[in-house]
């Protein structure tokens, strides 16, 4: 498997415009995370998925952030109107809670945005 | 909660042994531990189960301690390679982890 990729690696925008940041899990896998890392906040959960349903938004920042999730394969995570306080590196997750697997997470790269 | 980390860095020089404490106000199911490198994404180490379970993907060992509610990494014989920043994550509910504030590691030749 290739495991988690994100799209893009590197986002530099300018204030105000939309974002879309992309997610593909691992195959098979059913919980998908969404976190954002900065160095005064550290790593931060936004929102999860299970089944493509999100179970817990309440990390999202603002109404400026949506995640969805329209099927097993892919997810994304917008913000609009972005604002320079978004930058950050964004990580996407994604486990199978099989017992098997003691819920590891596995993290894709993460997109570097920049919001000048 | 956040699971609070200590120390919150430190430096070693190769071969050294160093050991990463976290612990929580929260009665602990299980404690995930992850190493993230410089620019790269969290990959994770070990995972510790109530009871004694335990597994990982290095040789490194652990503790779990549930009565008094934390955890501990144990990095022996230091490599080069051990740099970067260890998270502690414990399970808030269901599948969601809460991340501690890392413990930043520097390995020295």
């Amino acid at each position: 498997d290739a495991g988690v990729i994100q799209s893009p690696r590197h986002e530099v925008t300018e204030m105000g415009q939309e974002v879309t940041l992309r997610c593909k899990p691992i195959s098979g896998h059913d919980y998908l995370f969404w976190y954002r890392q900065t160095m005064m906040r550290g790593l931060e959960l936004l929102i999860y998925f299970n089944n493509n349903v999100p179970i817990d938004d309440s990390g999202m920042p603002e109404d400026r952030f949506s995640a969805k999730m329209p099927n097993a394969s892919f997810s994304t995570l917008k913000i609009q109107p972005s604002e320079p306080r978004d930058s950050a590196v964004y990580f996407c997750a994604s486990s199978a809670s099989d017992s098997y697997s003691y819920n590891e997470q596995f993290f894709g790269p993460g997109t570097r945005l920049t919001v000048l | 909660q956040q699971p609070v980390q200590s120390p919150q860095a430190v430096i070693l020089r190769e071969g050294e042994d160093a050991v990463i404490n976290c612990s929580s106000s929260k009665a602990l199911y299980s404690v995930h531990w992850y190493r993230q490198k410089h620019g790269e994404a969290p990959v994770f180490l070990m995972i510790l189960l109530k009871g004694g379970e335990q597994k990982g993907h290095e040789k490194i060992s652990a503790s779990f301690n549930e009565k008094k509610q934390q955890s501990s990494l144990y990095l022996t014989a230091s490599q080069l390679s051990y740099s970067g920043t260890y998270f502690c994550g414990t399970f808030r509910q269901n599948y969601q982890l809460i991340w501690g504030a890392g413990t930043k590691l520097i390995i020295k030749p």
